[in-house]
């Protein structure tokens, strides 16, 4: 099946720090990604959603410029967590859709959990 | 703002006993709803993608309903094991810009 790595798994950094997540997808091209942010027992919420090529689409109320994605190739897509803040302490986790699927199923990395101190 | 509702949150199981749990929805619009298992220190796993009312999916001992009128979906587990403990997450799909909103999951923990 296709596999979906993201890298960190685990990061602890000092406010005002800034945080690179990357996500590769290892055995298929993805010309869409998906970066998600979970907070204890609440639901995966969307961020933005990441095509290789072009600027990322972001959701209401997710600042841009303090999430910067970069989506280079069509295996790897990086979220950057930009001065990051204690609030920003969170599990962030990618996916991706493999290119010209039908059906839209979207495999998953593994997760981030950052920690902000 | 759509509002996916699973439940219960949480849920133990005899190892061995059949479980089943929901995934509700808004039933004005609807598209897809898709069923993954996510275990702990792993990725998210899909399991079911249902898109017509009255859909029944099954994969070994897992089985998923669907009724799009009513707004809800069944998650089966029949005599389960230890390793169907995981997180069980459904996210609702309401129009073909494919946007998936996510319940918040049941955690199921089987018991030996």
């Amino acid at each position: 099946g296709a596999v979906v790595s993201q890298h960190p798994s685990r990061v602890i950094c000092k406010s005002g720090t800034s945080v690179k997540i990357e996500c590769r997808s290892l055995d298929f091209q993805a010309t869409t990604m998906f970066w998600y942010r979970q907070f204890p027992k609440q639901s995966l919420m969307l961020m933005a959603t990441s095509n290789e090529g072009s600027k990322a689409t972001y959701e209401q109320g997710v600042e841009k410029d303090k999430f910067l994605i970069n989506h280079a190739s069509l295996t790897l897509s990086t979220l950057t967590v930009t001065s990051a803040h204690p609030e920003d302490s969170s599990f962030y986790i990618c996916s991706a859709r493999l290119a010209g699927q039908v059906g839209n199923e979207q495999f998953f990395g593994p997760g981030t959990r950052l920690t902000v101190l | 703002i759509l509002n996916v509702e699973q439940s219960p949150q949480s849920l133990h199981v005899q190892e061995g006993d059949s479980t089943n749990f929901t995934c509700s929805f808004p039933s004005s619009n609807f598209y897809a709803l898709h069923w993954y298992r996510w275990e702990t220190a792993k990725s998210p796993e899909a399991l079911f993608v249902m898109t017509l009312n009255g859909d029944e999916k099954k994969k070994g001992r897992i089985s998923a309903t669907l009724n799009t009128k009513e707004g809800y979906s069944y998650l089966y587990i029949k005599g389960s094991q230890p390793e169907d403990s995981a997180t069980y997450l459904c996210a609702f799909v309401m129009d073909s810009n494919y946007q998936l909103i996510w319940g918040a999951g049941t955690k199921l923990i089987i018991k030996p």
